[in-house]
């Protein structure tokens, strides 16, 4: 399967502690996202990279949330402290820059539930 | 600021029939909008773009049609069927940067 592939799919944990999560995209995909999605609600931006380079960061991240795309293919997104509020689904997804659709393909997320 | 509006009520149809959700946006002057379908516990899925320059676009039983004027979109699925239940999602690009903003979403259950 060459799709988005997230991991792990589930991660419990307790308050104050931190988490990664990371993502593996499409390989010939330079734009690389991720987003975060409560019940009910639809996906909600993170970040986004194209290759390494971080080109936005939603001002909803606190400083808790970090991403990195080292050698602009995989990403992690790690939380540090994780509050009860960071309960989520971390999805990831990528496009191609030159594909004029820029339509993204969605891993299956990655499930959080802080304790 | 810019908002992105969906029917946040489930919608409930008979199969056979069509299902028609609606996606409202202010402050975008979107180039293109996309609809994708997001299954329970899956992530989502595309389905089409129209671009602004589209009134209709058709893909099997899929309809989408863009109203740069009204700020609105809407799909369309027609005959529908149990397998189209799901939560339908339109979203659009902010800006120039390539971020993709999405609406909250329109639960679909169509019921044999």
């Amino acid at each position: 399967d060459t799709g988005v592939s997230q991991n792990p799919r589930h991660k419990i944990t307790k308050r104050g502690q931190n988490v990664t999560f990371r993502c593996d995209p499409i390989s010939e995909h330079n734009r690389l996202y991720w987003y975060r999605q409560t019940l009910g609600q639809g996906p909600e931006f993170l970040t986004y990279f194209q290759n390494e380079a971080q080109l936005e960061k939603s001002r909803l991240l606190s400083d808790r949330f970090s991403a990195e795309r080292p050698k602009g293919s995989f990403s992690t997104l790690e939380i540090q402290r994780t509050e009860q509020g960071d309960s989520a689904m971390y999805l990831c997804a990528s496009s191609h820059r030159l594909v004029y659709t820029g339509e993204l393909f969605f891993g299956e997320g990655s499930r959080l539930t802080v304790l | 600021s810019q908002k992105i509006e969906q029917n946040s009520e489930a919608l409930n149809i008979q199969e056979g029939k069509t299902a028609t959700l609606t996606c409202n946006y202010t402050n975008y002057s979107p180039a293109y909008l996309q609809w994708y379908r997001q299954d329970p516990g899956r992530g989502p899925v595309f389905l089409l773009l129209i671009r602004e320059n589209e009134k209709e676009k058709r893909k099997e039983r899929l309809k989408v049609t863009f109203d740069t004027t009204l700020k609105q979109s809407l799909f369309h699925i027609t005959a529908s069927q149990p397998a189209d239940s799901a939560t339908y999602l339109c979203a659009l690009l902010s800006g120039n940067t390539g971020k993709l903003i999405f609406g909250q979403g329109t639960t679909l259950q169509v019921k044999p």
